[in-house]
């Protein structure tokens, strides 16, 4: 596709339960990047794939977080058993990735409620 | 250490005006790049301007361009002839040299800019 997708965009959820994001990469870009931003505030780092390895987990805020990705294509963003604090636009982005001028492409966001 | 710094929560500035943001960073890589996003109140992240650590001239894209102060650690975003569609929040980007090794792609906390008519 053109840009970076994600889905669904809107999501409302009852606590407790779980939810799956998914993120669907400019072709080609072989970084991808997870990010959350509460009403409000500014971005707060996620997950980092390089390809389908994360060398970077360091954001995920509690083991109820987890994402994956295959190959150099769609990644998941999975968040069990969600809390109201998990209210947020989840934002994804993708890259070429290989240097300091690898510029960070975003996708539209998924608003997740959790009532 | 704080790798980007934002200290403009909220700007206003007159339609047709000039308006600087500013932006220091702070890093140890002599390879870097610097970047400004635009996120208007519908939420997309929009890529405005890129500024590599080694680029001699300042970039510019259209009424966009990069202030770059490299002694200083500055990489402060001036838009030219303000118009209403430039109220948003900005936010100043870093990524370092380095890959491979993790996330080296920071943001800062954003500044709002108002366009008043």
């Amino acid at each position: 596709g053109a840009g970076v997708s994600q889905s669904p965009s809107n999501k409302v959820t009852e606590k407790g339960k779980d939810v799956e994001l998914r993120c669907d990469p400019i072709s080609g870009h072989t970084a991808l990047y997870w990010y959350r931003q509460r009403l409000g505030q500014g971005l707060e780092f996620l997950i980092y794939f390089q390809g389908n390895s994360a060398p970077d987990k360091s954001g995920l805020p509690s083991d109820r977080f987890s994402a994956e990705r295959t190959g150099e294509s769609v990644s998941t963003l999975t968040i069990q058993r969600t809390q109201q604090e998990d209210s947020a636009v989840y934002l994804c982005a993708s890259s070429r990735a290989g240097g300091p001028g690898d510029t960070q492409y975003f996708g539209p966001g998924t608003r997740l409620t959790v009532l | 250490a704080q790798k980007i710094t934002q200290t403009q929560p909220g700007m206003f500035v007159q339609e047709k005006e000039a308006v600087t943001l500013d932006c220091t960073y702070d890093t140890s890589d002599p390879s870097y790049g610097l970047f400004w996003y635009k996120q208007p109140s519908s939420g997309e992240m929009i890529f405005l301007i890129y500024q590599g650590s080694y680029d001699q001239q300042n970039a510019t894209e259209g009424r966009y361009s990069l202030n770059f102060q490299k002694a200083r650690k500055s990489a402060n975003l001036v838009i030219s002839a303000s118009q209403l569609g430039d109220s948003a929040m900005y936010f100043c980007a870093m990524r370092e040299g380095r890959t491979n090794t993790g996330n080296q792609f920071y943001f800062g906390t954003g500044t709002s800019l108002t366009v008043i008519p």
